[in-house]
């Protein structure tokens, strides 16, 4: 049981280039979500995914896109990256709807220069 | 929106000392409230959480309070050890949203033996 697993772990990344996140889940939960963590800032909802074939933005949704390709996974996209941009980036899950633990994956670290 | 703010941003505590972080929301409609704890490079895991219903919970060396009434709610850490080292964060999420929780910007905890 892996749990949540992000892929990369790290990228480097010039302005303008586009790449995509993946993140997976093996729990069977329902709700996936995309975070991103500033030193200073917590951590930012992006999107989320309340269930599987649902999308919403979170806070902080511009600059990025997402898929709920099935029930076990939800990626993130930057199609066009820009230095504020650079961060580090967590998917979640949680297996209710509304209350429940968050639960993290590894991380990944992203620097766009 | 939700907004949530944590103090203070940096605590530094004797082992074997207490260590208190506070934290305030402003949506009333909050009514679950979770604490994670961030170890230096690792994922934010749950370690405690409280819903509107209840003023106060205990797990071990770790208690949460919330005052509804205020929109504030603590972490308090007794006898400290240096394993508690981490940055915690709070968060606040009304029930209608899904998992769209709303965190504070973090504390860095140090204990020092």
């Amino acid at each position: 049981n892996a749990g949540v697993t992000q892929t990369p772990k790290f990228q480097v990344l010039k302005t303008g280039q586009s790449m995509t996140l993946q993140c997976a889940q093996d729990m069977n939960h329902n709700s996936m979500y995309w975070y991103r963590q500033d030193p200073g800032m917590g951590l930012r909802l992006i999107y989320y995914s309340a269930s599987e074939g649902t999308t919403d933005k979170g806070e902080v949704p511009n600059g990025y896109n997402v898929s709920r390709l099935n029930k076990r996974e939800f990626s993130l996209r930057l199609e066009s990256a820009a230095p504020s941009q650079t961060s580090v980036y967590f998917c979640a899950s949680t297996p209710v709807e509304s209350f429940g633990e968050l639960f993290f994956g590894e991380g990944s670290r992203l620097t766009v220069l | 929106g939700e907004n949530v703010e944590q103090h203070p941003s940096t605590l530094s505590v004797q082992e074997g000392d207490s260590a208190v972080i506070k934290c305030t929301y402003s949506d009333s409609a909050s009514n679950y409230f979770p604490w994670y704890k961030q170890e230096l490079g690792k994922r934010p895991q749950l370690i405690i959480d409280i819903r509107s219903n209840v003023g106060e919970k205990k797990d071990q060396r770790i208690a949460v309070t919330l005052n509804k009434t205020a929109k504030h709610f603590s972490l308090h850490i007794t006898e400290t050890q240096p394993e508690d080292s981490a940055v915690y964060f709070c968060a606040a999420s009304p029930y209608v949203s899904w998992g769209k929780f709303q965190f504070g910007a973090g504390t860095q905890v140090v204990v020092t033996p």
